[in-house]
């Protein structure tokens, strides 16, 4: 597609719930991002992936968290057993290529999935 | 481990002045540094980036940021705000070998007319 697409764009739930974000990347992107962004912060890394190969989830809060991309291309980020503190903007970015060095090209964010938890 | 600091949670500038908002990183090596602009329901947009090379960096919209080793800045300048750049900017750093960027904690930029 011509951007990074998430959804849902909001979500609202009932502690307890779980609860499935989708990020669709831009075509032909090797990796993807996750990052959750708190109001008033910055994003924080949650885990990232090439291709299919889930690379590095030092991220992730603890064991309610986790992400697949089966096919290499759309990317879900599954929260088990929601809480409060689990409210959040979930932010999926995805860039073209791996430089030389070992760091991403640009990545390209999408609008966010605004996650609240009640 | 690495971080960022972005000291100016708000900033209010005349449409005309000249911006600088400040960024310091801490960092073992070399970093990689960026700042990105968030615009109201929009997600995140690359201004710029330093990777190597020139310490003055360009970017787009007329924004430029400066590294400086010695202070372990990097700073994000322009020379005449427009009310359009009202948003919230974030620095972030990265890691030579890895992809994680850290982000500082954002500074909302407001433009008076």
């Amino acid at each position: 597609g011509a951007g990074v697409s998430q959804s849902p764009r909001y979500k609202v739930t009932k502690r307890g719930q779980d609860v499935a974000l989708r990020c669709d990347p831009i075509s032909g992107h090797v990796s993807l991002y996750w990052y959750r962004q708190a109001l008033g912060q910055g994003p924080e890394f949650l885990t990232y992936f090439n291709y299919e190969a889930q690379q590095d989830k030092s991220g992730l809060p603890n064991d309610r968290f986790s992400a697949e991309r089966p096919e290499g291309s759309i990317s879900t980020l599954t929260i088990q057993r929601t809480e409060q503190r689990d409210s959040a903007m979930y932010r999926c970015a995805s860039s073209l290529v791996r430089l030389a060095g070992g760091l991403a090209g640009e990545l390209f964010f999408g609008e966010g999935s605004r996650l609240t938890v009640l | 481990a690495q971080s960022v600091t972005q000291p100016d949670i708000h900033i209010t500038v005349s449409e005309g002045a000249s911006l600088e908002l400040r960024c310091n990183y801490s960092y073992g090596a070399t970093p990689y540094l960026f700042w990105y602009v968030q615009s109201p329901g929009q997600g995140l947009q690359l201004l710029l980036k330093y990777f190597s090379g020139d310490t003055l960096v360009q970017g787009i919209k007329g924004f430029e940021a400066e590294f400086k080793r010695s202070q372990s800045s990097f700073n994000l300048r322009k020379p005449s705000v427009h009310w359009s750049d009202a948003a919230e900017y974030f620095c972030a750093v990265g890691a030579r070998a890895g992809n994680m960027l850290t982000f500082g904690g954002g500074t909302r930029l407001m433009v008076k007319p």
